[in-house]
């Protein structure tokens, strides 16, 4: 059964923390996407790499980063964290050669304080 | 810029009776066209692509160009069918989601 797992289902952080959010995928998928969910706005896509370590930004980058040193993980990064953060973060993959289909982590909830 | 709008944030229907979800987008090029859903406590999964013009669990969806619209419909709603359903829309290899309809089977 082909998986994309997020490490941390749940978080709660502090205002000004770094917080690392982990994503692995085990499809040997080329392409690599972050997203957050929040009600009434759908998913917006944060980051996204076509390849190791290639990165590009999405629709809302600012106050995150992303790292891709192995095909299979993709970490996305929030440098010091503010409240208006707190969500629920997706992860998703898909091969070049596919449908297009997105393979989607469970979420990781984020919490700042 | 690329865009995709579902009009309805709630939908509650009765069992056994016709479902239409709303997806209307904007894009130039030769839109490839999604839905997804989520029921609870599960990951977000593909529920049928407008290219494969299939029938998923009773849902299908079909493509108007000349209205930009790919409106999901299901002719008797079940009380499965309760979850969030996102349309999507592709760019290269990147999709852009709706905002996201909940809806809600009665029994």
């Amino acid at each position: 059964d082909v998986k994309v797992t997020q490490s941390s289902r749940y978080l709660v952080k502090r205002t000004g923390e770094k917080v690392f959010l982990e994503c692995v995928q085990d499809m040997d998928h080329e392409n690599m996407f972050w997203y957050r969910q929040d009600p009434g706005l759908g998913l917006r896509l944060i980051y996204f790499s076509y390849d190791v370590k290639m990165k590009e930004k999405g629709d809302i980058p600012e106050g995150y980063s992303v790292s891709r040193e192995k095909k299979e993980r993709f970490s996305l990064i929030l440098e010091s964290a503010s409240t208006n953060q707190t969500s629920m973060y997706l992860c998703a993959s898909s091969t070049n050669g596919g449908t297009g289909e997105l393979f989607f982590g469970e979420g990781s909830r984020l919490t700042v304080l | 810029a690329q865009r995709v709008t579902q009009p309805e944030k709630l939908l509650s229907v009765f069992k056994g009776a016709p479902v239409e979800l709303k997806c209307n987008y904007s894009y130039s090029g030769s839109p490839e066209l999604f839905w997804y859903v989520q029921y609870s406590r599960q990951r977000l999964q593909l529920l049928l692509r407008h290219i494969s013009r299939e029938s998923i669990k009773g849902f299908t969806a079909d493509l108007n160009k000349g209205e930009t619209s790919f409106h999901l419909k299901k002719p008797f709603a079940q009380e499965e069918d309760s979850a969030m359903y996102y349309c999507a829309l592709s760019n290269d290899y990147k999709l852009s989601f709706g905002a996201g309809t909940t809806v809600t089977v009665r029994a």
